[in-house]
């Protein structure tokens, strides 16, 4: 079956420096992908949609100059948290669609950010 | 602006009982529906994913249908067992960018 997968699965931090998350989609090519982010007993809120080769798309009120989106390949998307805080602590969770345009999404297990 | 809802929040069943697990949302003009179940600090397992144009969805013990027009969901989890405690969550494509809205989940326990 198809396979996302994220790295780091946790890491802690000091407040003040940068983050990169990556997401891999392990047998399929991803034309798209998504980034979420869920707070604690809270669901997932989309971020931004990551276009390979383009710019990504942010929703309304996520800070695109903080949550860097580097979409490089068919298989990678990259998330920067820039300079982050406390308040950025919560768990990342990205998806990848199929290139082949399957009406499924396929998600990756999360990385968990802590912000000192 | 679509909301989606989740009731109940929680629930707390045991062993061997039928449950429904119940999703609404404000704007019928969905794509589709989608439900996930998600283990405490892990990603998100599809379960069930239901055509707009669908009334419902079967996979094993678990069974989703779907009012496009009344704007319901539900999830039926037949003779649940202790393997099936999580949080469930269901989710809608508004439309074909394949951005999905998802409401709050509901937390699933079966006891033994």
């Amino acid at each position: 079956g198809a396979v996302v997968s994220q790295h780091p699965s946790r890491v802690i931090c000091k407040s003040g420096t940068s983050v990169k998350i990556e997401c891999r989609s392990l047998d399929f090519q991803a034309t798209t992908m998504f980034w979420y982010r869920q707070f604690p007993k809270q669901s997932l809120m989309l971020m931004a949609t990551s276009n390979e080769g383009s710019k990504a798309t942010y929703e309304q009120g996520v800070e695109k100059d903080k949550f860097l989106i580097n979409h490089a390949s068919l298989t990678l998307s990259t998330l920067t948290v820039t300079s982050a805080h406390p308040e950025d602590s919560s768990f990342y969770i990205c998806s990848a669609r199929p290139s082949t345009g399957a009406d499924t999404q396929y998600f990756g297990p999360g990385t968990r950010l802590t912000v000192l | 602006k679509q909301e989606v809802t989740q009731i109940p929040a929680a629930l707390s069943v045991p062993e061997g009982e039928n449950l429904v697990l119940n999703c609404s949302f404000t704007d019928s003009a969905i794509y589709n529906l989608q439900w996930f179940r998600q283990d405490p600090g892990k990603g998100l397992t599809s379960l069930l994913l239901i055509q707009s144009s669908q009334r419902e969805q079967t996979s094993g013990r678990l069974n989703a249908s779907l009012d496009k027009s009344s704007g319901r969901s539900t999830l039926y989890i037949a003779a649940s067992q202790p393997g099936d405690s999580a949080t469930y969550l269901c989710a809608v494509h508004m439309d074909s960018s394949y951005k999905l809205i998802f409401g709050s989940g509901t937390r699933l326990l079966v006891r033994p």
